[in-house]
This record gives structure tokens, sequence and C-alpha cells, in this order.
């Protein structure tokens, strides 16, 4: 079955980029989002790209798409305390309805 | 003020017992989900429904039941039958297959 795949931890510095990737396998996905779980929280939307685009901005967020890879990336420039938390990969495919395929989450750690 | 609600936060039930838990939205979305979630891994879907009066099974329905007899309304049911039911369970909704919104989440801890 359909497969997303993220690295389960990352650590940087305050004031640093940080660069959350994921792979995934099915070549239908339409839509490919990043979700934001703080602890013992519900899941926050912060961004999603269509399958026809390759880049996406939105203020420090900049998700990249490499459709021939399969491959998505969330970067969050000047990274932030506050930006500690689960990141999640969902990918949206073609022929599932609604239905999302989550990766494990990548817990992102923030060190000042 | 709109959103999804999960109800309560915290639940605690001994084995054997079958346990409801909530979820309300007022987004007016057609559809609804429910998750569950363990540590060190992704979401599992569990049951959704994407239109009142009619549900279909995720990928680990087995122990739980779900109804959808009002738009606003989509409790799940965590059966005696489900064999690990502690976990972190999510609810969601969308409009249509747009995107997802969750609620805040109920922990479940079966003894």
């Amino acid at each position: 079955g359909e497969d997303v795949e993220q690295s389960l931890f990352l650590s940087v510095r305050e004031g640093d980029s940080s660069v959350i990737n994921c792979t995934y396998t099915d070549s239908s996905s339409t839509y490919l989002y990043w979700y934001k779980q703080e602890p013992g929280a519900g899941l926050q939307l912060l961004t999603y790209i269509f399958s026809n685009m390759d880049m996406k901005q939105d203020q420090r967020l900049t998700v990249l798409l490499n459709k021939k890879d399969k491959h998505l990336s969330l970067r969050i420039a000047d990274t932030q305390t506050g930006d500690s938390a689960i990141y999640f990969c969902a990918v949206k495919g073609g022929n599932q309805g609604g239905k999302l395929i989550f990766g494990q989450g990548t817990e992102l750690s923030v060190k000042p | 003020d709109g959103g999804i609600t999960q109800s309560p936060k915290y639940l605690f039930r001994k084995e054997g017992q079958n346990v409801t838990l909530s979820c309300e939205q007022n987004l007016n979305h057609d559809a609804m989900y429910w998750y569950r979630q363990d540590p060190g891994q992704g979401l599992r879907l569990i049951y959704y429904s994407q239109i009142v009066n009619d549900f279909q099974k995720g990928d680990i329905a087995e122990g739980y039941s779900v109804s959808r007899e009002k738009k606003e309304s989509f409790p799940l049911t965590v059966t005696s039958a489900q064999k690990n039911p502690t976990a972190f369970y999510l609810c969601a909704s969308s409009p249509g297959q747009g995107n997802q919104y969750f609620g805040p989440g109920t922990r479940l801890t079966v003894t």
C-alpha cells in the first residue's frame, strides 16, 4: 500500500534553518500537507502544496516538492524554541477520496 | 467560535468496558474522520464518514464502531474487542475532500 516515510528526530540551534524531509510512494498524490503537533495537542495544519507545484512559501515556511523523486521537504527559517514540536507529512492519494496517509512524524528539538 | 471539539481530554476505563469518545464540529463540514495515534507512529485511520448516515472502515476498524446521525457529530465507541485500546484518539473534519482540520484529541487509558 501507500507509504510515507520521515526521519524521527531533528535537532537544531535557535536561529538556524530546519529542514524536515518526507518521501512517499503514491505517484498519484494530489495534495501534500505539513501538520504540526505540540505535546498533548491535536494537529495544526501548517501548509500544503498541490502536486503540480514545485515550491510554496509562506512567511518562514518553504515547501519544496520533487515529484520525480517523490520527495517533500519543509524548511523553517530562523527556527525558534516555539517551533519545537512533531511535524507530520501527509499525502492525499488521487484514488482515495479524502483519505490522508501520514508519515511517522519528525520530532524537532530547538536548542537555545 | 467555530471548530472541532473532543471530550473528554483524558478518559480512563477498566478492561472489558466499552467507551464512547465524543467529536463535534460546527464548521458545517460534510466529512469527518477518526484517527489513532501511538508513540513513534503516524496517525492511522479508524473510520471516516463523507456524509450523514454513511461511514466507511479505515485501516484499523476492528474493535471500533461509529455512527453519523447528525452532520456535526461523529462519536467513536471503543469496544471490549479492541485488544490495545490505550492510545491518543484524534478526530478531524473537512469540507468534502478538502483540507482536514483536527480536534484537540482524547487520551484513553484502559487498565
